[in-house]
């Protein structure tokens, strides 16, 4: 299994601002994932990040909006660009260790 | 495209039995299946990755059916715990485990 700690736990943010998000393995993993919760809703995956290529975003997701970073095998960040009140929603990241998928606690984000 | 959950929401008493299904329209190449409680995150219960495999971890266990593409999660002698809501993640990247999930179930045991 991972442990896996993100930060900030919650934040409250004004439209047109930027939120990042960090997230942070116990272990050394070669895939991470970012998904987005809307509450009572299912995950939707927004990228796959790998250390030392570029992610690679889904469907309706874009780079501008949501970069990502993963500078090494224990540490990613997802930034939320220009946000707007659509955006509110909890964002997790999760690994993948031995083909067991492991999420963080998760970001609760609220955009005013 | 999104896994099929059915039922929706089930609800049952303390040692009642109850099943989940996760269909597919496209061929997966495995199923993962959570649990997530209120406000927390979903948590792994297993994943299949071969059609006909089934899988058991203590009173909870799963099937594979590769040629109908879908899952079945098997409760058995439900318990408080087990309370919370199941999700599959279905994996058709041939193995990079980007896992596309269902609507959920809602499962609510009882005393």
């Amino acid at each position: 299994s991972a442990v896996i700690s993100q930060k900030p736990s919650r934040d409250i943010c004004q439209r047109g601002t930027s939120l990042t998000i960090q997230c942070q393995v116990d272990s050394q993993v070669t895939m991470m994932f970012w998904y987005r919760q809307q509450p009572g809703q299912s995950l939707t995956l927004i990228a796959t990040a790998n250390q030392g290529s570029e992610a690679t975003y889904e469907s309706g997701f874009v780079i501008d909006k949501f970069p990502i970073s993963r500078p090494n095998l224990t540490f990613s960040t997802l930034t939320v660009s220009n946000m707007s009140p659509e955006d509110s929603s909890i964002y997790l990241c999760s690994v993948d260790s031995h083909d067991e998928q492991y999420f963080g606690p998760g970001t609760r984000l609220t955009v005013t | 495209q999104q896994p099929v959950q059915s039922p929706q929401a089930v609800i049952l008493r303390e040692g009642e039995d109850a099943v989940i299904n996760c269909s597919s329209s496209k061929a997966l190449y495995s199923v993962h299946w959570y649990r997530q409680k209120h406000g927390e995150a979903p948590v792994f219960l297993m994943i299949l990755l071969k059609g006909g495999e089934q899988k058991g971890h203590e009173k909870i266990s799963a099937s594979f059916n590769e040629k109908k593409q879908q899952s079945s999660l098997y409760l058995t002698a439900s318990q408080l715990s087990y309370s919370g809501t199941y999700f599959c993640g279905t994996d058709f990247s041939g193995g990079y485990n980007k896992l596309i999930f269902g609507a959920g179930t809602r499962l609510a045991v009882h005393p």
